[in-house]
């Protein structure tokens, strides 16, 4: 069975602190995805990686970075959080170009709040 | 600017009845469509795709309609049960480019009992 793990399904932080939020496949997946999601937003995309080391910013990257030292792993990380970036974080994968026609499976969600 | 859109936030269909969730993309590049459905506090989980060369895909269920003309693709539910109650976001994707999926605003849908 498929599984995308993100570390924490809640966390609490305070403003200015340094977030890192974990996320983990097991499907041995090229492309890994982290989205947050706000009422009357969707999900929208803040960063992906196509590689191990390798960063693409998606449509809202400010004040988030990203981390793909391993194949299996894809780290995001909130520099200074702020109270606005309290949100659902969401992590997926996804299989790399040689079959595009794929779903992308997800993580359980993680429910950041900046205080 | 969105490039994928659920101009409908919420949907509310007698238990038994169809339920049908409306999708608009811009972008004519996108090539494979999918449906995600979402419950409070836990990640979207896949329901259903689409790729470009069909019209129609069925599963179960569920029912994705796709009009390359109009840009618009559909999610029928026939028949709607109320652990169908969720929010459900049109997803979008193309062969070239990045890999990354265009969501939508998503769209709930509540089955009445």
């Amino acid at each position: 069975d498929v599984k995308v793990t993100q570390s924490s399904r809640y966390l609490v932080k305070r403003t200015g602190e340094k977030v890192f939020l974990e996320c983990v496949q097991d499907m041995d997946h090229e492309n890994m995805f982290w989205y947050r999601q706000d009422p009357g937003l969707g999900l929208r995309l803040i960063y992906f990686s196509y590689d191990v080391k390798m960063k693409e910013k998606g449509d809202i990257p400010e004040g988030y970075s990203v981390s793909r030292e391993k194949k299996e792993r894809f780290s995001l990380i909130l520099e200074s959080a702020s109270t606005n970036q309290t949100s659902m974080y969401l992590c997926a994968s996804r299989t790399g170009t040689g079959s595009p026609d794929t779903e992308a499976f997800f993580g359980q969600g993680t429910r950041l709040t900046v205080v | 600017d969105q490039q994928v859109k659920q101009n409908s936030p919420s949907l509310s269909v007698q238990e038994g009845r169809i339920s049908i969730l409306n999708c608009d993309y811009t972008n004519s590049m996108f090539d494979y469509f999918l449906w995600y459905k979402k419950y409070p506090a836990e990640g979207p989980t896949f329901l259903i795709s689409i790729s470009s060369i069909k019209d129609k895909n069925e599963d179960g269920r569920f029912t994705v309609f796709l009009n390359k003309s109009a840009k618009h693709l559909s999610l029928h539910i026939v028949p709607s049960q109320p652990g169908d109650s969720a929010v459900y976001f049109c997803a979008a994707s193309a062969k070239t480019g990045a890999n990354n999926l265009f969501f939508g605003t998503g769209t709930r849908l509540t089955v009445i009992p």
